[in-house]
């Protein structure tokens, strides 16, 4: 099966200019989640969406991002404006939600690597 | 609250060497455990996982069992190659996540 798919791999932009990121999930996969990893850090859970619904989004700081998942399908993830603190890998991941969310594995996208300057 | 504590690297073994990287965690209710690895140049994926208590999970020779009498679930191998370079991760749930070993393996 196709994998999680996310573009781009790499962005430069400056501190208060805006950015988005892309993901697809794998076909079939109902729960899709957002990840910032900063350097040295384990991956913090930014947002989770069930089919094209938010589930969790306690810890998206929501004065600067957002995330939409239209049709239940691909997402989007936007920051505006960017801050210095948000240079970081922006991982998207799927699962298929079988069973309850929390027992099922979670496949990962190659991640975005953003640098704010 | 919830959290997930890692052992700290990075670890350097030398091949067949028996490898240990420690995870404990807090957490309320019974929460699933995952072991999750990254190798060079690739993505995050599964390593293996379990979801209740005294489960064993294992995959490609390693193995963590669910401790919940001390709150443990600790990666193990018996004999490692180089090719398990990677940095290895514990997490609780999907939301919770340690910080990562990184783990050389050299000749």
């Amino acid at each position: 099966e196709a994998g999680v798919a996310q573009s781009p791999r790499y962005k430069i932009i400056e501190k208060r200019q805006s950015v988005a990121f892309w993901c697809n999930p794998i076909s079939g996969h109902a729960t899709l989640y957002w990840y910032q990893q900063i350097l040295g850090q384990g991956p913090k859970l930014l947002i989770q969406f069930q089919n094209n619904g938010v589930v969790d989004d306690s810890q998206l700081p929501k004065d600067r991002f957002s995330a939409e998942r239209l049709k239940g399908v691909d997402s989007t993830l936007k920051i505006q404006p960017a801050k210095l603190e948000d240079s970081a890998v922006y991982l998207c991941a799927s699962s298929h939600g079988a069973g309850g969310t929390y027992n099922s594995p979670l496949h990962f996208g190659n991640g975005t690597r953003l640098t704010v300057t | 609250g919830n959290s997930v504590t890692q052992m700290e690297g990075p670890v350097t073994l030398s091949e067949e060497a028996f490898l240990t990287i420690n995870c404990t965690y807090t957490a309320t209710g019974y929460p699933s455990l995952f072991w999750y690895v990254q190798y060079p140049g690739e993505g995050l994926q599964l390593l293996l996982k379990a979801t209740k208590a005294d489960d064993k999970g294992s995959n490609k020779g390693f193995e963590a069992t669910y401790r919940k009498e001390t709150t443990s679930f600790h990666l193990e191998k018996g004999s490692v190659q180089v090719s398990d370079s990677a940095v290895y991760f514990c997490a609780l749930n999907q939301f919770y996540f340690g910080t990562g070993t990184s783990l050389t393996v050299i000749p």
